[in-house]
């Protein structure tokens, strides 16, 4: 089955203690996406992957890290969280960049606090 | 920065009645448009893509689109409680050698049975 798989799906932890979010896909994908989705402000882009070793900032991507050491996996990395970066994550992944459809995972909400 | 404006709604149609929903975006140049169903507590879903003037149907869906307008629209036929959710406008424009993706708030759909 095609899927985005994003690890955890929840998590509470305290501010200052490093987290990752694991984001692995099984379509073999070259684009790759992070969002953070909070009320009142929608969808926005953190960090997006174009290809392996490929990475750029979106919208949002004070306190955040990436990396796209394989093809397949985005982790995206909190070195220190904060509790503005309470919200729920999405991953997402399409063939060949943006301007296709994207195929997003389940999400992972994050309390900070 | 790139804006995509939707209502937030909530809209509210009756059971079989039409539902149109509507975005408008401020970059002229902006180039594919996505719609996306979100219910609550889930992960976004492509309904529709767009990259032309004009209409694209997809069994009760319909996207519209209006570039010299900048306005893109989905009609939803036939409305059902299932259809109620949460849609999300996504608009993708390119400039130096990048894609900027940017999502609307989203539109609240409420179909009355």
């Amino acid at each position: 089955e095609a899927q985005v798989t994003q690890n955890p799906r929840y998590l509470i932890t305290v501010t200052g203690k490093k987290l990752t979010v694991t984001c692995s896909q099984n379509m073999n994908h070259e684009y790759m996406s992070w969002y953070r989705q909070d009320p009142g402000l929608g969808l926005r882009q953190i960090y997006y992957s174009m290809n392996v070793e490929v990475t750029d900032k979106g919208d949002v991507p004070e306190g955040y890290k990436v990396s796209r050491k394989e093809k397949r996996n985005f982790p995206l990395i909190l070195e220190s969280p904060s509790p503005n970066q309470t919200s729920l994550y999405f991953c997402a992944s399409s063939p060949s960049g943006p301007n296709l459809p994207q195929h997003f995972g389940d999400g992972t909400r994050l309390s900070i606090l | 920065q790139k804006e995509v404006e939707q209502n937030s709604g909530p809209l509210s149609v009756p059971e079989g009645a039409i539902a149109s929903l509507n975005c408008t975006y401020s970059d002229r140049g902006s180039q594919s448009f996505f719609w996306y169903r979100q219910y609550s507590g889930k992960s976004p879903e492509l309904i529709m893509f767009i990259y032309s003037n004009g209409d694209k149907e997809d069994g009760r869906f319909t996207a519209q689109l209006n570039k010299a307008s900048q306005y893109v629209s989905l009609l939803i036929r036939d409305s059902q409680p299932s259809d109620s959710a949460t849609y999300l406008c996504a608009v993708i424009s390119a400039g130096a050698g990048s894609y900027q993706l940017t999502f609307g708030k989203g539109t609240k759909l409420s179909v009355i049975p």
